[in-house]
């Protein structure tokens, strides 16, 4: 059964850190490219970051680059994504997600998801 | 950045009917072009990509259309299930991929 399984979310204060993982299983995870996408309480969905399928390249959107950085560990079929002074705009639930085997960039695998919440 | 708008925010629609939603992008992004659907409490599904191609195990029904600027996503006879939210997402210009901000389809 082809799924990602995303763990590490919670509570934080402003300022602090956190770390999400995003454990794959029933695909070849070294094939592939993953992405994280967030979705603010009642708001749409962002695109958050890639780390391609060898982990060589990475890249970010505005609102985490510098803050936030991707990684991933192919022998534990695992990506993670380190997430640094945390502000309140950062509370969203937390998703991982894979792209085709096209290599198009759309996402064909999603996880449950993560809810990071960061409050005083 | 490609700035990706939806329309219209939400769509009031009978089950059984037809539903077309539209999906604009500041910029050409030539066919590379998905779409979304999402229920609370669930992943994101993805529906169609490369504009027209429906994904694995989606009904017949979805269908998606377009390219460049102008984008449709239209729902041949809704069913129950096909109430969500729905996004489109560009990947032709990135980084950042971009998202528009959603059409909500709820039942008439």
């Amino acid at each position: 059964q082809v799924q990602l399984v995303e763990s590490g979310g919670g509570v934080v204060q402003p300022g602090r850190s956190l770390r999400l993982s995003c454990v794959a299983s029933g695909f070849t995870f070294s094939n592939y490219d993953i992405h994280w996408v967030r979705q603010a309480p009642g708001k749409g969905l962002e695109w958050v970051a890639i780390i391609s399928n060898v982990g060589n390249n990475k890249y970010y959107g505005d609102s985490v680059k510098g803050r936030f950085t991707i990684s991933r560990d192919n022998s534990k079929n695992t990506v993670f994504l380190q997430m640094n002074s945390l502000r309140p705009e950062d509370t969203a639930m937390y998703y991982c997600a894979k792209d085709l085997p096209t290599g198009e960039l759309a996402f064909d695998i999603w996880g449950q998801g993560t809810m990071v919440t960061v409050s005083s | 950045d490609t700035v990706m708008t939806q329309s219209p925010a939400t769509l009031s629609v009978s089950p059984g009917e037809r539903a077309t939603l539209s999906c604009r992008a500041s910029q050409s992004v030539s066919s590379h072009l998905a779409w979304y659907q999402h229920k609370p409490g669930q992943a994101p599904r993805l529906l169609i990509y490369g504009t027209s191609t429906r994904a694995t195990g989606v009904p017949g029904r979805f269908s998606g259309s377009g390219s460049g600027t102008e984008f449709t996503l239209t729902i041949s006879s809704l069913q129950s299930e096909d109430f969500a939210v729905y996004y489109c997402q560009q990947y032709n210009d990135w980084p950042p991929i971009t998202f528009g901000q959603g059409t909500r389809l709820e039942i008439k």
